[in-house]
Formats: structure tokens, C-alpha cells, sequence
């Protein structure tokens, strides 16, 4: 089984803050990773695939990087909408998620 | 829009069964993958089915393998879940969602709202 490793698991931010999430797997997914945003009660929603694209209607300040097993997910200017749990995903051998990152209020 | 609309959640307890279904609007349902997506309280995100357009081709995790089965019908646009051999650890709300194509390994870009599953005595 593939393992997703997310880090930071807490972070800690204010609005205009530049953010990155780094997620690792435990072997190459090649570009076959997703990152999700999820807010307390709400379902996930889709932000980037492939590891860089981003779905359509998401903010441009949302962007992702990597290939292999090294993956980020920045957030260029933290806005208050954006206080919420990211998830990355592989999906090149069966589907395994990170274990979140939570982006909390300094 | 898409729309997901999940049904079937409740208290059941261990060892019991429990069906879900999913009611898909608002795209051709017969055109992609769909997959079932868990969450239990206060933890992250596990997948735990896929089935593909025809039917023919699912997916489990090993957690739920044996015990879970995962259906279609794609004249009803429904994505069905039949749970047996329910486990204290099997409690989550339970997600179904819409694979970004017609294969299965691509992610889900539409999500339903969750149905909550409670197992206990």
C-alpha cells in the first residue's frame, strides 16, 4: 500500500499569509495526486489534480507543485474562506489519503 | 449541477447490515466512475469502494473487503452500499462521490453530503 504523509498536521496562519502543505508517498505516484479542502460538517471539495491542475471555478491563489513523491500545495494569500482541513490524495494505485493538514487562525 | 444525495445512514449494531444509497442528478450518470468515501468522527478521509461505468470492475479496501459491496444501477442513476459484518470501527459518515471520469483512477470531483453509519450496542 502506498502511505501519504502530510506535513505540517496544525498550522497556524493569518490572512495574507503565504501557506504551503507538503504531502510525501511512500513511492512514486508519477502526477497522480489530488488536493482536497474540507471544512468542519461539510464534504470535500476538489482543488487541484494531476498534481498541478486546478479544477475548475478554484481560486487562482491555490496552486500545486511536484512529481514522484514529493508534492505541495501553496495557498499564495490566505483569505478567510480558506480556514479549513486539506487533504492530498494519490491515485495511482488504488486511492490513499494524507492524514490532513488543519489551517487554523494565528 | 451535480447533485449526490445520500440515504440509508443509522444506529445499527455489530455484526448488522445496513444498505446505502446514493440518488446521482445533474450530470450522465453512466459516464463515470463512482466511489464511496468514509469518515470517522474526528478522523481523516478513507476511500473504500469504486466501481466503474459498466459495473463490471470494483474496488475495496482491505478494511472493508468481504464485507461491503458496491453497486450501480445506471437505468436509476444509484450508486448502492451493502454492509455486512458491521464493526464498531465501520461508524463514519459515509460519502459518495463522482470520479472525475470514466476510469477509476482519477479523483472525485463532486461529493454528496454524507450519511452518517453508527454502529453500537
Amino acid at each position: 500500500d502506498i502511505q501519504m504523509t502530510q506535513s505540517p498536521s496544525t498550522l497556524s496562519a493569518s490572512v495574507g499569509d503565504r501557506v504551503t502543505i507538503t504531502c510525501r508517498a511512500s513511492q512514486s505516484v508519477s502526477n497522480r495526486l489530488a488536493w482536497y479542502q474540507q471544512k468542519p460538517g461539510k464534504a470535500p471539495k476538489l482543488l487541484i489534480f494531476r498534481a498541478s491542475s486546478l479544477e475548475s471555478g478554484v481560486p487562482s491563489r491555490f496552486s500545486g507543485s511536484g512529481s514522484g513523491t514529493d508534492f505541495i500545495l501553496t495557498i499564495s494569500s490566505l483569505q478567510p474562506d480558506d480556514f479549513a482541513t486539506y487533504y492530498c490524495q494519490q491515485y495511482n494505485l488504488y486511492w490513499t489519503f494524507g492524514q490532513g493538514t488543519k489551517v487554523e487562525i494565528k | 449541477d451535480v447533485q449526490l444525495l445520500e440515504s440509508g445512514g443509522g444506529l445499527v449494531q455489530p455484526g448488522g447490515s445496513l444498505r446505502l444509497s446514493c440518488a446521482a442528478s445533474g450530470f450522465t450518470f453512466s459516464s463515470y466512475a463512482m466511489s464511496w468515501v468514509r469518515q470517522a468522527p474526528g478522523k481523516g478521509l478513507e476511500w473504500i469502494s469504486i466501481i466503474i461505468v459498466s459495473g463490471e470492475t470494483t474496488y475495496y479496501a482491505d478494511s472493508v473487503k468481504g464485507r461491503f459491496t458496491i453497486s450501480r444501477d445506471n437505468s436509476k442513476n444509484t450508486l448502492s452500499l451493502e454492509m455486512s459484518g458491521l464493526r464498531d470501527e465501520d461508524t463514519a459518515v459515509y460519502y459518495c462521490a463522482k470520479m472525475k471520469g470514466v476510469g477509476a483512477y482519477v479523483p472525485s470531483d463532486s461529493w454528496g453530503q454524507g450519511t452518517l453509519v453508527t454502529v453500537s450496542s
